[in-house]
């Protein structure tokens, strides 16, 4: 079945880039799309389609999206950007779609 | 006002049965595509499945851990999204959401599956 790859942790100091990668053979030709989610909510869409951010999110917030990876990047993190983040795409087919296993981001 | 509200959920021994439902409102309930996805206590999050509209042939596609056990369906003249579980595992514990559009996230209902 297919995958999509995070790094399990990723940890900044307040100002500093974070990005977190996701990887996937079908992302070439699919759309990646990134939550944040923070502890006892329901996340939120920070990027769709790649690299399109929803309204209402920071514009430190930005995706790319190059052969088999997708790239969530943080402009100067916050600490109230500490959060669980996934990418969530689908298989070459479309008909299948996945998460991947989701990154923990620490800004401290 | 995009609305989704996930109800129905609570606690099940192993192997028995469950239906959840998802209200939506504020959007044109029939024209979107709908999917299940859920999160085990502590996880990651998981996709369940999607139901295609009508009009794209109402195609269903499941995630491999619960075909042939969750089915889902939908009620055009009601706004309403339905995940049928039977043959439930205690694996299948999780908050189960209803999500379209990818932006548009129900609160969630927590089905827990022990004896």
């Amino acid at each position: 079945s297919y995958e999509l790859t995070q790094p399990p942790s990723v940890s900044v100091s307040p100002g500093q880039t974070a990005r977190i990668t996701c990887s996937g053979d079908a992302l070439p030709k699919k759309y990646a799309y990134w939550y944040q989610q923070k502890s006892g909510q329901a996340p939120v869409l920070v990027i769709d389609e790649d690299s399109k951010r929803p309204s209402g999110i920071p514009e430190r917030f930005s995706g790319s999206s190059s052969g088999t990876m997708a790239t969530l990047t943080i402009s100067g993190a916050q600490v109230e950007d500490e959060a669980d983040y996934y990418c969530y795409s689908t298989d070459s087919s479309g008909n299948h779609w996945v998460f991947g296993g989701g990154t923990k981001l620490t800004v401290v | 006002e995009v609305q989704l509200v996930e109800s129905g959920g609570g606690l099940v021994k192993p192997g028995g049965s469950l239906r959840l439902s998802c209200a939506a409102s504020g959007f044109p309930f029939s024209k979107a595509y709908m999917n299940w996805v859920r999160q085990a206590p502590g996880k990651g999050l998981e996709w369940v499945g999607r139901i295609k509209t009508k009009t794209d042939g109402g195609t269903i596609d499941y995630a491999a851990p619960v075909k042939g056990r969750f089915t889902i369906s939908r009620d055009d003249s009601k706004n309403t999204l339905y995940l049928q579980m039977n043959s439930l595992k205690t694996e299948d514990t999780a908050v189960y959401y209803c999500i379209t559009m990818a932006s548009f996230w129900g609160q969630g209902t927590l089905v827990t599956v022990s004896s």
